[in-house]
């Protein structure tokens, strides 16, 4: 089964900060990752995938990722925060036949 | 071109009442998953259908259903309703023959059980 833990629950930063929101997941298998994004009272927003290939994946609004297989690690970054960066962001790994999503880490970002 | 829509937006029930939940995928889907929010968690997934079929399903008891019809488009039902399922319950819609790797979702039904 696989799993997946997100280390902080909160993460306040000043806007253009530079961020980092940390994933660690487990699989005995290979898996995909991905990073979403929820806005108040809506649905999942697909922030970047990691399917295969470049460990560095690029995604939307400036985000991206490092997959590091030793490290079994998935951080998202953003070099320059906005306050319309402020969401809850969810990492979650998936083997094709099952998605696991983290509990989430709610960035803040302060002017 | 309309996104994934869900239905009702919000609804409350008493507990061991049964509910429905319906979803509409985004146009060229033909898989829908459901999943369940409960409040400051992420996602779990309940089940998938794919060709009006359950295709994979997580850890849920039976009191949770789904059906999917010839159009695509799903409905979760939920039996005996008790106090902990009240959470969002978000679908998801994959294009043709993908599976999780291209996932769109719809903004959630928030469901309150007293």
């Amino acid at each position: 089964a696989q799993s997946v833990t997100q280390l902080d629950s909160q993460v306040p930063v000043f806007e253009e900060a530079p961020v980092e929101l940390r994933c660690n997941y487990s699989s005995s298998v290979s898996v995909y990752l991905f990073w979403y994004v929820q806005y108040p009272n809506q649905g999942l927003q697909l922030l970047l995938k990691y399917l295969s290939g470049s460990t560095l994946v690029k995604g939307i609004n400036g985000f991206e990722a490092e997959f590091n297989k030793s490290q079994t690690s998935f951080h998202l970054r953003k070099p320059s925060v906005h306050i319309s960066d402020t969401a809850e962001y969810f990492c979650a790994v998936s083997d094709n036949n099952d998605m696991r999503f983290g509990a989430g880490t709610r960035l803040t970002v302060k002017p | 071109d309309a996104g994934v829509t869900q239905s009702p937006t919000h609804l409350i029930k008493t507990r061991g009442q049964q509910v429905t939940l319906r979803c509409s995928p985004k146009s060229g889907h033909d898989t829908v998953s459901w999943y369940q929010q409960a409040l400051g968690q992420g996602p779990q997934f309940i089940f998938q259908y794919y060709e009006e079929e359950e295709r994979q399903r997580g850890n849920f008891p039976d009191r949770f259903s789904g059906h999917q019809f010839p159009n695509y488009s799903s409905e979760l039902n939920v039996n005996a309703l008790l106090l902990g399922d009240s959470a969002l319950y978000l679908c998801a819609s994959t294009p043709r023959d993908r599976r999780m790797d291209e996932q769109y979702f719809g903004p959630g039904t928030r469901l309150t059980v007293t």
